[in-house]
């Protein structure tokens, strides 16, 4: 079984730029997670899809960041315009299950590591 | 609301002694607990996870760990570290399952020849 593919590994780019991350989980995950990795924390949830809907992006800074999942399957996440506070590793995770019902795991990628100058 | 506290930054022990990270959480309706592993640059891997039933779960590479509501701690241990232990560890918690995953801040665990 494949795992939860993110691209690109890593991302350097100014501060202004605008930048787009890539992810595409587990195939038949229902549950899609974007999460926010600053060094020396724990990972913080920006954002969690049920198939294409947004369930939960109460902690997604909504004036530069946004996110979509097309049809259910696939994720990008973008930032625009990027600032300095925003490097950080973004982890891309995904759970078989819906919201409302229950999860065990959940699935994550290796990460994009952003590091904006 | 649920968090997760993680006591101890970084943990230190030798090669063949005891791991111990402690894990306490707060949740006001029963928790789905969990300890993922991070090795360097790479993304989180699952060690273990609580839901129901046994209080004492194994997880995989010799770690367990003990679900104690009384205490609403869910430390994890290893009777005998190994150098590929070294890692970051992170407890999580999750709301019976079906919400976010609410991570600690992290144990940065170092294994001394």
């Amino acid at each position: 079984e494949a795992g939860v593919a993110q691209s690109p590994r890593y991302k350097i780019i100014e501060k202004r730029q605008s930048v787009a991350f890539w992810c595409n989980p587990i195939s038949g995950h229902a549950t899609l997670y974007w999460y926010q990795q600053i060094l020396g924390q724990g990972p913080k949830l920006l954002i969690q899809f049920q198939n294409n809907g947004v369930v939960d992006d109460s902690q997604l800074p909504k004036d530069r960041f946004s996110a979509e999942r097309l049809k259910g399957v696939d994720s990008t996440l973008k930032i625009q315009p990027a600032k300095l506070e925003d490097s950080a590793v973004y982890l891309c995770a995904s759970s078989p299950r819906g919201a409302g019902e229950v999860n065990t795991e959940a699935f994550f990628g290796q990460g994009t590591r952003l590091t904006v100058v | 609301a649920q968090s997760v506290t993680q006591l101890g930054s970084h943990v230190s022990v030798s090669e063949g002694a005891l791991v111990l990270l402690r894990c306490n959480y707060s949740s006001s309706v029963p928790p789905y607990l969990f300890w993922y592993v991070q090795y360097p640059n790479q993304g989180l891997q699952l060690l273990l996870k609580y839901t129901t039933g046994a209080t004492l779960v194994k997880g995989i590479n010799g770690f367990e760990a003990e679900f104690k509501k009384s205490e609403t701690s869910f430390h994890l241990t290893k009777p005998s570290a190994h150098m590929s232990d070294a890692a970051e560890y992170f407890c999580a918690v999750s709301r019976s399952g079906t919400y976010k995953y609410i991570f600690g801040t992290g144990t940065r665990l170092k294994v001394l020849a």
